[in-house]
């Protein structure tokens, strides 16, 4: 069965600076990669995707994250955070068919001081 | 942007009653799925529907739990007899047919079993 570590549970850094987040998957199998956001009483949004081609993934609002096979990690970056990344980050892979369910991670809170 | 809607937000049911959550997909999407968070949990997969009949279910979809597509557009929840462990927030996807496609989520309803 296919499952998803998050490192960090939370994290708190300041404005401007740069965020790493970590997400390992086990799974042997051909995997589909996924990044979530969740604003405070918002909904789960779609930062990124990694299906195929190159494993470096340019998301939304700055978002990177780099598919390491070898690895079985999915890590997310962002160069310079703002005020507006607070929110919990989650990582979520799917395997084998694009419609199958998602397994997610255990979520990242991100407070960003201003 | 089209959304996933869910409804209610927040539903509070005494333990043994039967509670149907609401949900309304991005109206040209076919596949469709039930997630839920125990607080301070992951975000569990519970059940995918594809052409009208369950595709895949979790060990968490027991007898208890049913989903049902009764019209053109809602996709429903029910949970026949609830239990306390049932309290958790329960997040609506759906997805487009084709193609590498994510699944867009709803807000989720919190259900509070008392």
């Amino acid at each position: 069965a296919q499952s998803v570590s998050q490192h960090n549970h939370h994290v708190i850094l300041s404005e401007a600076a740069s965020l790493e987040l970590g997400c390992n998957y086990s799974y042997g199998g051909t995997v589909n990669l996924f990044w979530y956001v969740q604003y405070p009483g918002q909904h789960l949004q779609l930062l990124l995707k990694y299906f195929s081609g190159d494993p470096l993934v340019k998301g939304i609002k700055g978002f990177e994250a780099e598919f390491i096979k070898s690895k079985f990690s999915f890590n997310l970056r962002k160069p310079s955070v703002q005020w507006s990344d607070t929110a919990e980050y989650f990582c979520a892979v799917n395997a084998g068919a694009a419609g199958n369910k998602l397994t997610f991670g255990g979520g990242t809170r991100v407070l960003v001081k201003p | 942007e089209p959304e996933v809607t869910q409804t209610p937000s927040h539903q509070v049911t005494q333990m043994g009653q039967e509670v149907i959550l609401r949900c309304v997909p991005i109206s040209n999407h076919l596949y469709f799925y039930w997630y839920r968070q125990i607080l301070g949990q992951k975000v569990e997969f519970l059940v995918s529907f594809y052409n009208n009949e369950i595709s895949e279910k979790s060990e968490i979809f027991d007898d208890q739990f049913s989903v049902e597509r009764p019209d053109g557009s809602n996709f429903t929840l029910k949970i026949r007899s609830t239990k306390l462990e049932d309290s958790a927030m329960y997040f609506c996807a759906s997805r487009a047919r084709s193609g590498n496609q994510p699944q867009h989520f709803g807000d989720g309803t919190r259900l509070s079993i008392l």
